[in-house]
C-alpha cells in the first residue's frame, strides 16, 4: 500500500534554531498538507499545497513557517524560528483531490527545547 | 462556536458491545466527511469515508446527517483491537477539520 513518509522521526532543537521537516507524498497524490498535534489536543491545520502553490492556511502558519516542494517528490516544511510552543507532533499528509480523505505520513516528532 | 465537537469521552466498553459515537459540524456547506482512528501516538488513519446515504464497512457503520450537522460511527461486536481514539473530520475549502477525538478502550 503506498505510503507518505516522513523523516526525521523525532527533532530535538534549541529554541530559535532553523527546522526543515521532510515528507514524500504518494507519488500520484497531488494535494499535500501539513497538519499538528500538540500532546493530547486535536490534529490541527497549517497549510495545503496545489500546484506549487499555497492553497490555504491557518493562523498558526505565519512568518516563521514556510512550505516547498523542491523537486518532484519532497515536500518541505521549514520552522525559521523555533519557540517552546512550536513542541507537537507534525503530520504530512497528502490527497488526490480535494474532497478524498487524506493519507498521514507517521510524523515527525518536533521538541523544542 | 467550534468547527466541529466531539465527545471525548473515554468509551469503555465490553468485548462485543456496541458503540456508537457522534460528531457535530458547524459548517454546513461542508462536502467531504471521515471517520479517522489514532493509536497513541501515531498517525491518524482513515477509517471510513461518510456519504449521505450511510456506509457500512464489516462492523463499522457511519452516516451524516445533513439536517442536524452531524455524523455517526457506530462499531458493532467490538474487538480487543478496536482500542483507539477515533475522529471525524470533514472538508471545508482546501482543509479538513478534525475533532478532538473520542476515546474508546474495548475490555476483555
Amino acid at each position: 500500500e503506498p505510503e507518505v513518509t516522513q523523516t526525521p522521526s523525532h527533532q530535538v532543537t534549541q529554541m530559535g534554531q532553523e527546522v526543515i521537516l521532510r515528507c514524500v507524498p504518494i507519488s500520484n497524490h497531488l494535494y499535500f498538507y501539513w497538519y499538528r498535534q500538540i500532546l493530547g489536543q486535536k490534529v490541527e491545520f497549517l497549510v495545503s499545497f496545489y500546484n506549487n502553490e499555497i492553497s490555504e492556511k491557518s493562523e498558526i502558519f505565519d512568518d516563521q513557517f514556510s512550505v516547498e516542494r523542491p523537486d518532484g517528490s519532497n515536500f518541505t516544511l521549514k520552522i525559521r524560528s523555533t519557540k517552546l510552543e512550536d513542541s507537537a507532533m507534525y503530520f504530512c499528509a497528502s490527497s488526490i483531490d480535494r474532497v478524498s480523505g487524506y493519507t498521514f505520513g507517521s510524523g515527525t516528532r518536533l521538541t523544542v527545547v | 462556536r467550534k468547527e466541529v465537537e466531539q465527545d471525548p469521552g473515554p468509551f469503555n466498553v465490553p468485548e462485543g458491545a456496541t458503540v456508537a459515537f457522534n460528531c457535530t459540524y458547524s459548517n454546513s456547506a461542508s462536502q467531504s466527511f471521515f471517520w479517522y482512528r489514532q493509536d497513541c501516538r501515531k498517525e491518524p488513519k482513515l477509517l471510513m469515508s461518510v456519504y449521505s446515504s450511510g456506509n457500512e464497512d464489516g462492523r463499522f457503520t457511519a452516516q451524516l446527517n445533513r439536517a442536524s450537522q452531524y455524523i455517526s460511527l457506530l462499531i458493532r461486536d467490538s474487538k480487543l483491537s478496536d482500542s483507539a481514539t477515533y475522529l471525524c473530520a470533514f472538508q471545508s475549502g482546501n482543509q479538513f477539520y478534525f475533532g478532538t477525538g473520542t476515546s474508546l478502550t474495548v475490555i476483555p
